[in-house]
């Protein structure tokens, strides 16, 4: 089975740092990706992670340690823009399973 | 544009009533993959094809839930005698090849009355 737990909601200040984690348990893993997806809209690729470390680009950077079941994403100079659900995906064999996904909301 | 189209974006319908919707992949992609997506939740796995053969179904797909892809090109779902539990966003996707990135259509939004 898998289990992929994130939060639910999270608020940050327009140019602050935010950092969303997740925690999966799954079996047949074969790497984890970060979609955003803004309301009413389809998800659209942010980044994927095979191996363990971190993976930078641009504002947005995300980190994954397998032996620990956890990955985060780390948003940087945060725009009103991003403003979204950021879904948080295992490959598991050759499917994608998405978690529920975190609602990021940016104050002014 | 080069990306996953899906057709119709809206769709409202009643009750027992069929619907079919189309996705068509990004040009070259072997992959397509269905999901379904309600509020607050994220996608949920339908099916998947590689070029045109259908080879996993999701256990929560109904016996009304049918999905073809004929020439490994294009792809439909279509769902017989609608229900109200059936209202959400269905998301095609698609990808070069397994365990590659997977890029999203817009969905078509699905209303059953």
């Amino acid at each position: 089975g898998q289990n992929i737990d994130q939060p639910t909601e999270m608020t940050a200040t327009e140019g602050a740092i935010v950092q969303i984690n997740c925690t999966y348990q799954t079996s047949g893993f074969n790497g984890l990706f970060w979609y955003q997806q803004h309301a009413g809209e389809a998800p659209t690729f942010l980044s994927y992670n095979v191996l363990d470390g971190l993976e930078e680009k641009g504002r947005f950077s995300s980190f994954l340690s397998r032996s620990k079941g956890y990955s985060y994403l780390l948003l940087k100079e945060l725009q009103m823009k991003d403003s979204a659900s950021y879904l948080c995906a295992v490959m598991r064999d050759d499917k994608i399973i998405f978690g529920k996904g975190t609602r990021l909301h940016i104050l002014p | 544009d080069t990306g996953v189209s899906q057709d119709p974006r809206h769709k409202i319908t009643k009750r027992g009533q069929n619907v079919t919707f189309r996705c068509d992949p990004i040009s070259e992609h072997n992959r397509l993959y269905w999901y379904r997506q309600t509020l607050g939740q994220g996608p949920e796995f339908l099916t998947y094809f590689q070029n045109e053969a259908q080879l996993e179904k999701s256990r929560l797909l109904s016996d009304r839930f049918s999905a073809e892809r004929p020439k490994g090109s294009f792809s439909t779902l279509e769902i017989q005698r609608t229900e109200q539990g059936d209202s959400a966003m269905y998301l095609c996707a698609s990808s070069l090849a397994v365990q590659e990135t997977q890029y999203f259509g817009p969905g078509t939004r699905l209303l059953v009355l």
